[in-house]
């Protein structure tokens, strides 16, 4: 099973900051097989990122991704007020599909 | 659009068994996979296991095996996941989620159901 780390646990930003997010795996993972998601509060997930740096439909080009092998990031360019959520990482390439345990973003 | 809508929360006893629907539409029902996830404030985000609408034997997280069981129905497009023999430790939110942008059963989830919250207690 891979294992996924994010860090930092929980950032807290102001609007207009850039944001870097960490995902790091135990073994190598296919960069056509890496997610991010983001989840609000009472949510479901929603899918932000696939095969590590294409956005999903309707998602704002301030989201970014990025890395290879065991290091993936996720940047927000300028931080928004609605971009206060919890952040997940997934590998989808190998079973079991994994998540990472999620960094949260909050806005001060 | 594109909608997965899940069954209403559930409350069970230990030893039970539940079953939640995943109602899909806006999409050809046979096309996509369907995955489901479970969370809990404990242990995040868990996959469950992987059906295909158009057939053939759905596959399990091995943790799960033997407790869950994932069928279809292609005359509703309507997924299903049931769980015996409950316990504490299941009580959390299940999310069918559609399987997309990747090769064969190996793809991320696009459009998540709403999750239904499932709460096992004596």
């Amino acid at each position: 099973e891979i294992v996924l780390t994010q860090s930092p646990g929980t950032l807290s930003l102001s609007p207009g900051e850039r944001v870097t997010l960490s995902c790091r795996a135990s073994q190598s993972v296919n960069s056509d097989y890496l997610a991010w998601f983001q989840q609000i509060p009472g949510q479901a997930p929603r899918l932000l990122i696939y095969a590590t740096s294409s956005r999903a439909t309707g998602i704002p080009d301030r989201f970014s991704g990025s890395g290879s092998g065991t290091d993936f990031t996720l940047t927000i360019a300028r931080l928004e007020p609605e971009d206060s959520a919890v952040y997940y990482c997934q590998q989808y390439g190998s079973s079991p599909r994994t998540f990472g345990q999620g960094t949260k973003v909050e806005i001060k | 659009q594109v909608q997965l809508v899940q069954s209403g929360a559930e409350i069970k006893k230990p030893g039970a068994s539940v079953r939640v629907s995943c109602k899909t539409s806006g999409y050809t029902f046979t096309n996509y996979y369907i995955h489901w996830v479970r969370q809990t404030p404990g242990q995040g985000l868990e996959w469950m296991g992987i059906i295909n609408p158009s057939g053939g034997g759905p596959n399990y997280a091995q943790n799960l095996q033997g407790r869950v069981t994932m069928t279809r129905d292609t005359s509703t497009s309507t997924v299903y996941m049931e769980m015996s023999s409950l316990r504490s430790e299941d009580s959390a939110v299940y999310y069918c989620a559609r399987g997309a942008y990747g090769s064969g059963s190996y793809g991320t989830f696009d459009i998540w159901g709403q999750g239904t919250v499932v709460s096992v207690s004596s």
